[in-house]
């Protein structure tokens, strides 16, 4: 079956500018999360859904940050008015249930993002 | 606060040498613990997971990692290491429905 879908590839900016990262998760994964990868850093844990619900907003970088999910399947992050160092690659991944730490993750292959 | 540190952001090991890929994690709670592996082009996916059973857990393509909760690390292993097992790695501790990954560790296998 497919796996999880992220679009586009590539996207490239002006400082400024909002963008929109869309996520598809494996058909009937309940839970979906958004990271942020930085050249020569570790994932950065930006949120996760519960369905359509987001428990804990707290990674969010900033208020220029968003996140929402609908209908329990595709999820959309946004970035509004970008700074150069958002710059990074954003990978979203899902799991069939949330286990409080414990579910396996299924990763999307990231939408690299340059910021002009 | 979680964290993981992994040491070494690169790793180079003979084909068929032993690989050892170190992993220390700070928790307040017991957590679970990931390896995920990273081939090129391609997105993380999991090598093996840690989450409270066997302190020695046995993975995909012959890796293996061990808790070890007095020394609060779960490195990974394997025997023999093969040119296909040139690849990022990255360790991650769940807990409470949050992910913590380190900075990855990039395994180059010489031939």
């Amino acid at each position: 079956g497919a796996g999880v879908s992220q679009s586009p590839s590539n996207k490239v900016t002006e400082k400024g500018k909002d963008v929109e990262l869309r996520c598809d998760p494996i058909s009937g994964h309940t839970a979906l999360y958004w990271y942020r990868q930085s050249l020569g850093q570790g994932l950065e844990f930006l949120i996760y859904f519960q369905g359509n619900s987001a428990p804990d907003k707290s990674g969010l970088p900033s208020d220029r940050f968003s996140a929402e999910r609908t209908g329990g399947s595709v999820s959309t992050l946004t970035i509004q008015r970008t700074q150069q160092e958002d710059s990074a690659v954003y990978l979203c991944a899902s799991s069939p249930v949330v286990r409080g730490g414990e579910e396996t993750q299924y990763f999307g292959p990231g939408t690299r993002l340059l910021v002009l | 606060a979680q964290s993981v540190t992994q040491l070494g952001s690169h790793v180079s090991v003979s084909e068929g040498a032993l690989v050892l890929l170190r992993c220390n994690y700070s928790s307040s709670v017991p957590p679970y613990l990931f390896w995920y592996v990273q081939y090129p082009n391609q997105g993380l996916q999991l090598l093996l997971k840690y989450t409270s059973a066997a302190t020695l857990v046995k993975g995909i393509n012959g890796f293996e990692a061990e808790f070890k909760k007095s020394e609060t690390s779960f490195h990974l292993t394997k025997p023999s290491a093969h040119m296909s097992d040139a690849a990022e790695y990255f360790c991650a501790v769940g807990n409470f429905n949050k992910f913590y990954f380190g900075s990855g560790t990039k395994l180059n296998v010489k031939p």
